[in-house]
């Protein structure tokens, strides 16, 4: 267990849709950081928050957007879902202090069809 | 941006055996973490190590920075080992994110 818990644990969407994905971070840790990752492949970064502010981004389109409230816990949200939004939607936290030591949830399985 | 490359990338073992798993990196990395996904889907942190040789139990862990690459041994293997072993690296520091592998799936067969 590592304290960071995501809701929900399932989820089928149509093509088209909006999805809200959610993320808690562990006791102490304000950096929540979001992943996807693909059937068969390793987790990419999506992008991360720190103090309630985007702190980094990879290369995903603006439709993928995310918010991080005083109580350190994130949203994800995806617009527009495409078939190829499919994938396992994991999110991790640290600590500023470790900021180099990431724990992750355990996961979102998104399915678009 | 920084290639991280696992080997192999499917190993099968009987109950027992010992295994190496490897990451090879292309850059310099400050940060170097090996997890362990579970069927489940769970990413579970098994090191974080930069740099030296580590040990938790039957498994143990050597980062060579200088030759950008990383071991994770596996001894006396459980059919509970079984699953991926992504290694994930991170170039500079701060917020830049950590990049995975690919991963080594793993099958322990009893």
């Amino acid at each position: 267990e590592t304290g960071v818990t995501q809701s929900p644990t399932h989820l089928i969407k149509t093509r088209g849709q909006q999805v809200t994905l959610r993320c808690s971070s562990q006791s102490g840790h304000n950096t929540v950081s979001w992943y996807q990752q693909a059937l068969g492949q390793g987790p990419q970064f999506i992008f991360q928050y720190y103090r309630e502010e985007e702190n980094g981004r990879g290369n995903f389109p603006p439709r993928f957007s995310g918010l991080q409230f005083p109580n350190y816990s994130s949203e994800l949200n995806v617009n527009a879902l495409e078939l190829d939004d499919s994938a396992l939607y994991l999110c991790a936290s640290s600590s500023r202090q470790n900021l180099y030591e990431q724990y992750f949830g355990p996961g979102t399985r998104l399915t678009v069809t | 941006g920084i290639q991280v490359e696992q080997s192999p990338p499917d190993l099968i073992l009987q109950e027992g055996a010992n295994s190496t798993l490897r990451c090879n990196f292309s850059d310099s990395v400050n940060n170097l973490q090996w997890f362990h996904q579970n069927p489940w889907g769970q990413l579970i942190n098994l090191f974080y190590i930069p740099s030296g040789t580590k040990q938790n139990g039957r498994l143990s862990a050597t980062t060579v920075a200088t030759e950008r690459y990383s071991l994770l041994y596996i001894s006396s293997s459980q059919t509970t080992d079984s699953g991926v072993y992504f290694c994930a690296v991170r170039v500079h520091s701060g917020n830049t994110p950590l990049v995975f592998g690919k991963g080594t799936r793993l099958s322990v067969i009893a």
